[in-house]
């Protein structure tokens, strides 16, 4: 059964730093895995999604990567905000319909 | 668009009642999904449709029936509630039928049962 984890749980940062949030799996047969943002008492919004057969995919400040060798994903945040401020998701697709969903990591930019 | 709409936002059941959450999405796309939201358990998938006419079982689906009344609605029907099914409900929809692409999703249910 796939596994994700998500470390850190959670991540308090000055604004303007450049950070990495980090997704690890433990099944290689992944179709894609897509990476979401969670603004607290909200839905999940998409911010970036790559394919098994895709590296990396960049989404104005934000980079994602995929390294199924090592099942880990990275999702690098340039120049963060407060407004990033947000629980961030990653979701592994393998052959079946079944997505599994990593606990989130927690992130804090304050001014 | 308005996207993924929910149906209601908040609720509270008292155990052994039933009640429907409602989904519609105005995207046009082909398969809907029907999540929980637990603290320190993540998303897990309840049903999914992957097409207008089929729905199969996720990773929890006891005590949970859906309906793909139609390619925009899916509904969420639980028939006798119990307290473990306090949770956030999302519905999400993606384009195509098969494993999911983007996932777009809706604002969410918060369900209490007493």
């Amino acid at each position: 059964k796939q596994e994700v984890t998500q470390i850190p749980a959670a991540l308090s940062v000055p604004e303007g730093e450049n950070l990495v949030l980090n997704c690890s799996f433990t099944d290689s047969a992944i179709y894609n895995l897509q990476w979401f943002r969670q603004d607290p008492g909200k839905g999940l919004t998409s911010l970036l999604l790559i394919q098994s057969s895709q590296r990396e995919q960049t989404s104005g400040r934000l980079n994602a990567s995929l390294d199924k060798s090592s099942g880990r994903s990275t999702l690098y945040i340039a120049a963060s905000q407060p407004g990033d401020s947000a629980t961030y998701l990653c979701a592994l697709s393998g052959g079946s319909y079944i997505p599994t969903f990593g606990r989130g990591t927690s992130l804090i930019v304050h001014p | 668009n308005a996207g993924v709409t929910q149906t209601p936002k908040f609720q509270v059941l008292k155990t052994g009642q039933s009640m429907t959450l409602q989904c519609a999405q105005d995207m046009n796309h082909n398969s809907m999904y029907w999540y929980r939201q637990d603290p320190g358990m993540g998303l897990r998938l309840i049903y999914y449709s992957a097409s207008e006419g089929t729905t199969d079982k996720g990773e929890v689906p006891n005590g949970y029936n859906v309906s793909r009344l139609n390619k925009r609605e899916f509904s969420l029907r639980l028939e006798s509630a119990a307290p473990s099914q306090t949770s956030v409900y999302f519905c999400a929809s993606s384009e195509q039928t098969g494993p999911p692409d983007t996932q777009y999703f809706g604002p969410g249910t918060r369900l209490t049962v007493l």
